[in-house]
């Protein structure tokens, strides 16, 4: 029972490059999340889907895009990397109005 | 604005020292209560929710409280294996969905 699956587990950019996270869960969850976390700052929501089908944007989501794909899978884009962006991602899901989000294991990105 | 507020932000226990760690919050409504442990380098994993003034729940060493300002996470002769950072997050409000604002966490060490 994989549960949420992000992948790649690492990685480094240099500024200005893209690159996509990939999440993935198998509980036949209706909603998705992405967050980063960083020191002193906590989890900040980026952006989240409610449902297949629609996204919205959440604490900070300048320099970020989402594709929630289909039920299953929900990606996160950076178009242009920056260093602000250091940091990790989690991907985590829930049931609609269901409260208790399940996350991934995490991206740690490093922007040179 | 939703604010969630940890303390302390690092605690040092002994093995067999109880504690408690103190998540205080302010929102609009508050539609639940959240803890979360997570240990380093793994995604949050959930502990407890609760959702209304008076409610207590246990797992283990651990009991979470919630008060209308305030929940805490009591840890009963706690044993290395304790040690992690606890997250506390806060749904609130009819249009959030099941959006969670976080506190940035308390870091918990229990020594031998």
């Amino acid at each position: 029972n994989a549960g949420v699956t992000q992948t790649p587990k690492f990685q480094v950019l240099k500024t200005g490059q893209s690159m996509t996270l990939q999440c993935a869960q198998d509980m036949n969850h209706n909603s998705m999340y992405w967050y980063r976390q960083d020191p002193g700052m906590g989890l900040r929501l980026i952006y989240y889907s409610a449902s297949e089908g629609t996204t919205d944007k959440g604490e900070v989501p300048n320099g970020y895009n989402v594709s929630r794909l289909n039920k299953r899978e929900f990606s996160l884009r950076l178009e242009s990397a920056a260093p602000s962006q250091t940091s990790v991602y989690f991907c985590a899901s829930s049931w609609t109005g269901g409260n208790i989000q399940y996350f991934g294991a995490g991206t740690r990105l490093s922007v040179l | 604005e939703d604010q969630v507020t940890q303390s302390p932000e690092a605690l040092r226990l002994q093995e067999g020292e109880s504690s408690s760690l103190n998540c205080s919050y302010t929102v609009s409504g508050l539609r639940g209560l959240f803890w979360y442990r997570q240990d380093p380098g793994k995604g949050p994993e959930f502990l407890f929710t609760l959702y209304s003034a008076g409610e207590e729940k246990e797992k283990e060493r651990l009991k979470a409280t919630l008060t209308k300002k305030e929940s805490f996470l009591h840890i009963t002769a706690p044993k290395p294996e304790d040690s992690a950072t606890y997250l506390c997050a806060v749904q609130a409000g009819e249009t959030s969905g099941s959006r969670l604002t976080f506190g940035e966490g308390t870091q918990l060490t229990v020594n031998p």
